[in-house]
């Protein structure tokens, strides 16, 4: 168990639809990663959140945002849902931005699109 | 840009033998950090092992052992001895740490090498 927990577990929707995935780090952990798992891209860097505050962005599209929390709990936002959207979501948390901070991975979301 | 290859996409073993996954790297950082992830049929993603740019020691932890060779750009990743539980799909990732201006800290992962032991 890495202390990162996400919620739901599974996710079916259709598309059009809205879903929010939710991410809850490591205790101490300031820093939070989005990545995306599919068959065709692999993982994926989507967006990085430190403390609160956005600071990087990979290959996420437009219809995804993501937002971090006071508390330091983090959600991301797909919206306008697509057959390609299904894939497996996971957050990660470090304890710090930095590159020698070894990532912990959530056990993810995945998402189904019908 | 950086980049991660992972040419071997699936590899099957015996079970007892030796196993070696090869990760060749691109970046133009001078300083930067290489991973092992294992991710086992359960979906989670398992930390291995972190090298950074300016340690080429080998490591070795139980029956896993890390290469790393700068000359070469890889990171390559050896199991002695399989075992049925090593079944899982490995991946090898990089984190610059943003010396040339161009790199963030998130990882970039190679496509991953499922490893099957077989009984």
């Amino acid at each position: 168990d890495s202390g990162v927990t996400q919620t739901p577990k599974h996710l079916i929707t259709a598309t059009g639809q809205r879903v929010t995935l939710r991410c809850s780090p490591r205790s101490g952990d300031l820093s939070v990663y989005w990545y995306q798992q599919s068959l065709d891209q692999g993982l994926q860097f989507l967006i990085q959140y430190y403390n609160g505050e956005e600071r990087a962005k990979g290959n996420i599209l437009e219809r995804f945002s993501a937002q971090q929390f006071p508390d330091l709990h983090s959600e991301l936002n797909l919206s306008s849902l697509e057959l390609g959207d299904s894939a497996l979501y996971f957050c990660a948390s470090s304890v710090e931005e930095t590159a020698y901070n070894e990532q912990f991975f959530g056990p993810g979301t995945r998402l189904t699109v019908l | 840009a950086q980049k991660v290859t992972q040419a071997q996409t699936e590899i099957s073993v015996v079970e007892k033998e030796d196993v070696t996954l090869d990760c060749v790297y691109e970046t133009r950082d001078t300083t930067y950090y290489l991973f092992w992830y294992k991710q086992p049929p359960s979906g989670e993603l398992v930390f291995l092992i972190r090298r950074n740019s300016f340690d080429e020691q080998n490591e070795i932890s139980g029956r896993y052992s890390w290469n790393f060779q700068k000359s070469t750009s890889s990171f390559n990743f050896t199991i002695t001895a399989s075992q049925v539980v090593d079944s899982a799909v490995y991946f090898c990732a990089l984190s610059e740490a943003g010396d040339s201006g161009a790199g963030s800290y998130q990882l970039t992962f190679g496509k991953g090498t499922k490893l099957s032991v077989i009984p």
